[in-house]
């Protein structure tokens, strides 16, 4: 039972370097998620799709490109990447969108990326 | 401004000691508050959710409590495996997703 999966988990870039970030859930779910965690940061928003079809922006999309490629995918691109992007990204699924919500969102265990 | 805030940042227990974690939000229109555990280098896991004040849900060693202003988490006889950082949560108005406080991390020593 994979759950969430992100690859790749770990990635070096140089400055002005695209990427793109792979996320897959095996749950059925509708809402996927992407975000990223800086030291005494917390987790933040960068896009979200509440369905297939659907993307929108969160807290900090600036830099960040997203696909939902269908219901089970949803990737994030670095066009040309910077050094203020080094940080850890999560992404994650859940069953419904915030609206009428558990709040259970489930994560991938993050792509770890440096940009130098 | 922050909108979530948790303290302390860090916090060191004896095995067996009990304490509590602080969550305090500034939003308007709460629909929902959430804890989340995180190890090192995995991510974040659900642990409860709470929608309204005097609210409380409990797990093993883990109680959350919800106020107007702030959710506690209150450990009890922790051990070494409860060493973790802790997440809160919370959506709020209109928004479609949730926003994360910045985490307490917390260590247990046998």
């Amino acid at each position: 039972n994979a759950g969430v999966t992100q690859t790749p988990k770990f990635q070096v870039l140089k400055t002005g370097q695209s990427m793109t970030l792979q996320c897959a859930q095996d749950m059925n779910h509708n809402s996927m998620y992407w975000y990223r965690q800086d030291p005494g940061m917390g987790l933040r928003l960068i896009y979200y799709s509440a369905s297939e079809g659907t993307t929108d922006k969160g807290e900090v999309p600036n830099g960040y490109n997203v696909s939902r490629l269908n219901k089970r995918e949803f990737s994030l691109r670095l066009e040309s990447a910077a050094p203020s992007q080094t940080s850890v990204y999560f992404c994650a699924s859940s069953d419904r969108i915030a609206g009428a919500y558990t709040g259970e969102l489930f994560f991938g265990e993050g792509s770890r990326l440096t940009v130098l | 401004e922050d909108q979530v805030t948790q303290s302390p940042e860090a916090l060191r227990l004896q095995e067996g000691e009990s304490s509590s974690l602080n969550c305090s939000y500034t939003v308007s229109g709460l629909r929902g508050l959430f804890w989340y555990r995180q190890d090192p280098g995995k991510g974040p896991e659900f642990l409860f959710t709470l929608y309204s004040a005097g609210e409380e849900k409990e797990k093993e060693r883990l109680k959350a409590t919800l106020t107007k202003k702030e959710s506690f988490l209150h450990i009890t006889a922790p051990k070494p495996e409860d060493s973790a950082t802790y997440l809160c949560a919370v959506v709020w108005g209109g928004r479609r997703a949730l926003t994360f406080g910045s985490g307490t991390r917390l260590q247990v020593q046998p």
